[in-house]
């Protein structure tokens, strides 16, 4: 088991571009989510799907598409970087939406110049 | 509002037992997990209480009381291994699905 997996692990963007962030799970979890992280401030939700063909919007959604065609995959985009962008990102995946512990990815570290 | 609170930073000594707090508002309660992170990591899953009292796993425990909206991470024979952040989230019980994260506490050990 590889349990929840992301790429790249860093990304420097420029101011405009855009990119795909990807993870993959093999456990069969229903429930997928993307975090962003920031110093001194807690987790935020930025879109979840709870199966695939279902997403929804999270806390942070703005600037962030993502989809879910198959169980194991949970892309997320970035449609045109800007620096308030500039975080470390999270994948997690958990057996159901509640009740449940969340396994996450090794993280994504972007910065956009 | 919904919110979480947890001191931003504690400083410990190897051997010693320390006392990590949580605070949180939330509509809704459906329980309360605690994960630990080390710097550059990812977070992984420590504990995760619904009920009130204290549950005990290994070096590790967790309370819960509900009706105070509280609960501590209890760390027991620290070492030097267990400094990182550690992160309290509640989850709400509303439609959403989301956990209220809190900041996280960085705890240093000391030898």
């Amino acid at each position: 088991n590889a349990g929840v997996t992301q790429t790249p692990k860093f990304q420097v963007l420029k101011t405009g571009q855009s990119m795909t962030l990807q993870c993959a799970q093999d456990m069969n979890h229903e429930y997928m989510s993307w975090y962003r992280q920031d110093p001194g401030m807690g987790l935020r939700l930025i879109h979840y799907s709870v199966g695939a063909g279902i997403t929804d919007q999270g806390e942070v959604p703005n600037g962030y598409n993502v989809s879910r065609s198959t169980t194991e995959d949970f892309p997320l985009r970035l449609l045109s970087a800007a620096p308030s962008q500039t975080s470390v990102y999270f994948c997690a995946s958990s057996k159901t939406p509640t009740h449940n512990e969340q396994f996450f990815g090794p993280g994504t570290r972007l910065t956009v110049l | 509002g919904q919110n979480i609170d947890q001191p931003t930073e504690m400083t410990a000594t190897e051997g010693a037992i320390v006392q990590i707090n949580c605070t949180y508002q939330t509509s809704g309660f459906n329980g309360l997990f605690w994960y630990q992170q080390h710097a550059g990591e990812a977070p992984t899953f420590l504990s995760y209480n619904v009920l009130d009292g204290l549950e005990e796993k290994g070096r590790f425990s967790s309370f819960l009381s509900r009706s105070k909206g509280y609960s501590y991470l209890l760390l027991k024979e620290l070492q030097m291994k267990d400094s990182a952040s550690y992160l309290c989230a509640a989850e709400s019980g509303d439609s959403n699905y989301q956990l209220i994260w809190g900041a996280g506490t960085k705890l240093i050990i000391k030898p």
